[in-house]
């Protein structure tokens, strides 16, 4: 079965700095998707990037990109220059052909002013 | 719509009542899919439909949890007597996509609450 662990329950980082939040999963399929999605407290899940597995070039999307390390099975979300808005929930997510989307438990992320 | 819908954004129920959730996807999208989310985890699965056929069901967690999606628009997730377990958060998605690849967008959800 696969599954989806996220590391960090909690972290806090300044506004405008640099963040990392690591995530592995476990899977024996070769091709799926990878997902971080994130959930403010209106609680609206939204988004942020996808990366297909058999992409080998990481997916960026303005001041969020990833590290894909697919032998590692490791799936890491950079958000650069932090804004008060990107204070959320960060769920990774896993999801093959079979179309359901596999969450890890999330990390909450402060950004404090 | 711009966007999915659910209702009610929140419902108490007592045990053993009967309750209803609604979700109104994306206008025209082929795919509606049902999450579970207790507190402070991430969503659960619960059932996915592809128009009006519902393609696995394999996550709900009991024979109390019903879905439905007759015309392949509006779908509705009932749960028959109702259990403090059920209480959670019930996140409603869609995709556009018949190879079910593309991203799904998330609803509101309905914070559900048993008494």
């Amino acid at each position: 079965a696969q599954t989806v662990t996220q590391s960090q329950p909690e972290m806090s980082v300044q506004e405008a700095e640099t963040v990392t939040l690591s995530c592995t999963y476990d899977t024996s399929e070769s091709n799926y998707y990878l997902f971080w999605y994130k959930q403010p407290p209106s609680r609206q899940m939204i988004l942020v990037i996808r990366q297909e597995a058999y992409k080998q070039q990481n997916a960026t999307e303005n001041r969020f990109s990833v590290n894909f390390q697919k032998a590692a099975k490791s799936f890491s979300l950079k958000i650069s220059d932090s804004q008060l808005g990107d204070t959320a929930m960060y769920f990774c997510a896993f999801m093959n052909r079979d179309d359901k989307i596999i969450f890890g438990k999330g990390t909450r992320l402060h950004i404090l002013p | 719509g711009a966007g999915v819908s659910q209702s009610p954004r929140y419902k108490v129920a007592k045990r053993g009542q009967d309750v209803a959730l609604r979700c109104d996807p994306i206008s025209g999208h082929v795919s509606l899919f049902w999450y579970q989310q207790a507190l402070g985890q991430g969503p659960e699965f619960l059932t996915y439909f592809q128009n009006e056929a519902q393609l696995d069901k394999s996550g709900l967690p009991s024979d109390r949890f019903f879905a439905e999606r007759p015309e392949g628009s509006v779908s509705t997730l009932k749960i028959q007597r109702t259990q403090q377990e059920d209480s959670a958060v019930y996140l409603c998605a869609s995709n556009s996509n018949r190879e079910s690849t593309d991203t799904q967008y998330f609803g509101p959800g309905t914070r559900l609450t048993v008494l």
